[in-house]
């Protein structure tokens, strides 16, 4: 695609349910990454794949999270059991390949009530 | 880990000046990024520099890789460059970019 495009743009969530975040890379790239950012925060690193792999989970805060990209495309951080402090927009970038310019998705705003 | 500071922590301009911000790492560091953050949360990507120097119409950058810095310049200022202005670099094995607190700049008309 022309971008990295990331759904929903806002997500409103009940404490204790699960949500998906997905995430649609630019075609092509095989490194992907997703980042928290907190209110007036810098963004926070969580995961990293290249390809399918993820070589670099040591972000994910808790087993609460987890991550999974197919086909070397499409990522879903999924977090379960939320928690208000869960509450953050989260970001994914892609790059061609490890190491090169990274392009960030508009994010996604998950609010935990 | 890699740790990247950046100044100002928040700057305040009068529409038409000029300003330079400032990002420094601890370590050497690999694919120097800047970005600015619009109002509405996404990131720009505004320099891929990882040394020398970059122009790109009323804003430039420098890197210098040696010394662990990088500036980035704004020329003339306007108030659509208000924002947040993000460094972020990688370092030794790390595949990720780690990422500066940030500049938060406000341009008064």
């Amino acid at each position: 695609g022309a971008g990295v495009s990331q759904s929903p743009s806002n997500k409103v969530t009940e404490k204790g349910k699960d949500v998906e975040l997905r995430c649609d890379p630019i075609s092509g790239h095989t490194a992907l990454y997703w980042y928290r950012q907190s209110l007036g925060q810098g963004l926070e690193f969580l995961i990293y794949f290249q390809g399918n792999s993820a070589p670099d989970k040591s972000g994910l805060p808790s087993d609460r999270f987890s991550a999974e990209r197919t086909g070397g495309s499409v990522s879903t951080l999924t977090i379960q059991r939320t928690q208000q402090e869960d509450s953050a927009v989260y970001l994914c970038a892609s790059s061609f390949q490890d190491l090169t310019e990274a392009f960030f998705g508009q994010g996604t705003r998950l609010t935990v009530v | 880990g890699i740790q990247v500071e950046q100044s100002p922590p928040d700057l305040i301009l009068q529409e038409g000046a000029n300003s330079t911000l400032r990002c420094n790492f601890s370590d050497s560091v690999n694919n120097l990024q800047w970005f600015h953050q619009n109002p509405w949360g996404q990131l720009i990507n505004l320099f891929y520099i990882p040394s020398g120097t970059k122009q790109n119409g009323r804003l430039s950058a420098t890197t210098v890789a040696t010394e662990r810095y990088s500036l980035l310049y704004i020329s003339s200022s306007q108030t659509t460059d208000s924002g947040v202005y993000f460094c972020a670099g990688n370092s030794g094995s790390a595949r990720q970019l780690t990422f500066g607190s940030g500049t938060q700049l406000t341009v008064l008309p």
